[in-house]
């Protein structure tokens, strides 16, 4: 089955810019989506289809999707920005399912 | 607004089956254009997709959980319901109903609020 890896964690200072991959077996082929999960609630889209940003997200967040791995980009972090993301993707390439990456704790430092 | 809000037993006894509903309300799960899904997550763990449905009935399931789960659609009363069996304490997880358009590649673009399960006798 298809696995998607995130590294377990990422930490950044206030106002710098955090990076979180998503390694996936030809991942540039598929439409990686990002979640953000805060602690105690429910995921949130933050990036859809690699790069588009879903209504009432700050621009500071941006995704892309090229070479061995998707990338989440959050500039100019702020303490709210602390929260696991999540990336997902469509496998077709066996068992057809809707997978998650593992997760990506971002620590703001 | 649309508002999904998952209600179920908070425990379940091993080899048992675990059933959750999902309501939702802002909107109608009979759109044609959308399909609702459940997605769980044990606790301090990952994201795991157990399976998706549209308002005809329509479903398909994570193949590693295919043999346990049925998922089906009660336009009726404009919710979606969860069927697990033979449940052991690996099922225990928060469980959240989540909407999709339709397409295989589609993200999850509204969630609930997710309700826990433990599976202890």
């Amino acid at each position: 089955s298809y696995v998607l890896t995130q590294p377990p964690s990422v930490s950044v200072a206030p106002g710098e810019t955090a990076r979180i991959t998503c390694g996936g077996d030809d991942i540039r082929s598929k439409s990686v989506h990002w979640y953000q999960q805060r602690p105690g609630q429910a995921p949130v889209l933050v990036i859809h289809y690699n790069s588009g940003r879903p209504s009432g997200i700050p621009d500071r967040f941006s995704g892309s999707n090229s070479g061995t791995a998707a990338t989440l980009t959050i500039r100019r972090v702020e303490a709210g920005d602390e929260a696991d993301y999540f990336c997902q993707v469509w496998d077709n390439t066996g068992d057809l399912r809707r997978v998650f990456g593992g997760g990506t704790k971002l620590t703001v430092l | 607004q649309l508002q999904l809000q998952e209600s179920g037993p908070g425990l379940a006894k091993p080899s048992e089956t675990l059933s959750l509903t999902c309501t939702v309300s802002g909107g109608s799960i009979s759109k044609s254009s959308h399909f609702w899904g459940w997605i769980r997550q044990p606790p301090g763990k990952g994201l795991e997709w157990i399976g998706s449905v549209y308002y005809s009935g329509s479903s398909y399931y994570n193949p590693s959980l295919k043999s346990r789960v049925t998922i089906y659609a009660d336009t009726s009363k404009n919710r979606l319901s969860l069927d697990l069996s033979s449940v052991t304490a690996a099922d225990t997880a928060i469980y959240y109903c989540a909407r999709h358009a339709t397409g295989d590649q589609a993200p999850f673009d509204s969630w609930g609020q997710g309700t826990l399960v433990t599976v202890s006798s």
